[in-house]
């Protein structure tokens, strides 16, 4: 996707390891969110950061962690991994001006907490 | 009961025909409808966005609100194998402005 990427794409990982994964985007758009994406629930958002330090807690923000210190990243850490994060990650951006109809989504990251 | 409603289907139609994806919702104050179509292991994308009642049209494509009945469309016309996806619904605003999505439908357009 044009001006998002995540990394990584795909990730096992054993449980009660951190994790990170990364958004990084070209657009410097100033609004930046994560989502986990799961059969039966669909999108549901995790953290969002309206700017550099600015960050808040979606719906479901329990055993996540973000950071946010330059516009272009934006890093999600799982403290210690369980299976019930075993999802697919999304990041997005938006411009202030767009951000209730114009979300751009990066790839995806396939987690895999085994 | 969730504030966005979305049959996850699967809906499988031949090629060619007209679909018709939907989605309810609950919150009056809704203004800003979405739809978004994601391929198999993609990112959702953005296909079209309305601003209260009516219609709008791109292409093959119409997205159609009806506020009073809580209830937005999209409809896809002379549909192809290449529409094959999940289109997902969104509306807002929301808490902090931000929008609420629906889980998605999955539609297979079959040769």
């Amino acid at each position: 996707d044009a001006g998002i990427t995540q990394s990584p794409r795909h990730k096992v990982t054993e449980t009660g390891t951190p994790v990170t994964l990364r958004c990084h985007q070209t657009e410097n758009h100033r609004y930046m969110y994560w989502y986990r994406q799961d059969p039966g629930h669909g999108l549901r958002l995790i953290h969002y950061s309206y700017g550099v330090k600015d960050t808040d807690k979606g719906e479901v923000s329990d055993g996540y962690s973000v950071s946010r210190s330059k516009t272009e990243d934006f890093l999600l850490t799982l403290e210690s991994a369980t299976s019930s994060q075993t999802s697919v990650y999304f990041c997005a951006i938006s411009e202030p001006a767009r951000q209730l109809y114009g979300y751009t989504f990066g790839s995806g990251t396939r987690l895999t907490v085994v | 009961q969730k504030e966005v409603e979305q049959d996850p289907g699967p809906l499988s139609v031949p090629e060619g025909a007209i679909v018709s994806l939907n989605c309810t919702y609950s919150n009056s104050a809704f203004q800003y409808f979405m739809w978004y179509r994601q391929y198999s292991r993609k990112g959702p994308e953005l296909l079209m966005y309305t601003y209260s009642s009516g219609n709008k049209e791109d292409g093959r494509f119409t997205a159609q609100v009806d506020k009073s009945s809580k209830y937005i469309s999209l409809f896809i016309r002379d549909s192809q194998p290449s529409d094959s996806a999940t289109y997902l619904c969104a509306m807002g605003p929301g808490g902090s402005y931000i929008p609420t999505f629906g889980r998605g439908t999955s539609l297979i357009v079959h040769p």
